[in-house]
């Protein structure tokens, strides 16, 4: 069964403390690996889309990188509005259109 | 910018009332989706569709009806609403047969009581 896991579910940073969050998949065939932004009582907001092992986008203080297993969504230096729950999400070949299944969440929280 | 609007933020129903919930995307995207949002429990897919008047099932359709009449506008519909359908409700759209992103509503915060 296709599957995404993230973690952890919950991270508190002090402003300026980077680290990441981590998303295992494991789907039968990979069509693109998606990350959002959630915060609270909105929808979703897309940050990057990654293709391919090795690749590699930036915004800001955000940076995905992907494997051939897992996605890790870094964080430099990060400030009290980066605080959100970020979503993965995987793009299989599922389906007519293929399945978009998501992760559970990581709750960031940004001290300062 | 993309849009996908949902007609309501906040709704308090009644159990047993029909309740809809519509969303609409200016995008000319082929896919929409309905999402329900539960903490512990992640995003689960309630119905998609990939053209007008066709729909699929997703992982939680039981309780739930769905109608696509034009391209732009996608709308859930809960026949007999019961407090176990209290729930975020997130309606998205994405372009069809591409590996693109999918583009969400604000959300629909939906209370049975």
């Amino acid at each position: 069964e296709d599957q995404v896991t993230q973690s952890p579910e919950a991270l508190r940073l002090q402003e300026g403390e980077s680290s990441s969050l981590n998303c295992s998949y494991t789907v039968s065939g990979l069509r693109g690996l998606f990350w959002y932004r959630q915060d609270p009582g909105k929808g979703p907001e897309f940050l990057f889309t990654l293709y391919s092992a090795g690749e590699e986008k930036e915004k800001e203080r955000l940076k995905a990188t992907l494997t051939k297993k897992e996605s890790f969504l870094h964080i430099t230096a990060p400030k009290p509005e980066d605080s959100a729950t970020y979503l993965c999400a995987a793009l299989n070949y599922g389906g007519s259109q293929g399945n978009l299944i998501f992760g559970k969440g990581t709750k960031l929280s940004v001290k300062p | 910018d993309v849009k996908v609007t949902q007609s309501s933020r906040y709704l308090v129903k009644r159990t047993g009332e029909k309740v809809f919930l519509e969303c609409v995307q200016d995008m000319d995207h082929e896919n929409m989706f309905w999402y329900r949002q539960d903490p512990g429990l992640g995003l689960r897919l309630i119905y998609f569709s990939y053209d007008v008047k066709m729909k699929e099932k997703g992982d939680i359709p039981e309780g739930y009806s769905v109608s696509r009449e034009k391209k732009e506008r996608f709308s859930l519909i809960l026949e007999s609403a019961s407090t176990n359908q209290t729930s975020m409700y997130l309606c998205a759209s994405r372009t069809g047969r591409t590996n693109t992103e999918a583009f969400f509503g604000q959300g629909t915060r939906l209370t049975v009581v």
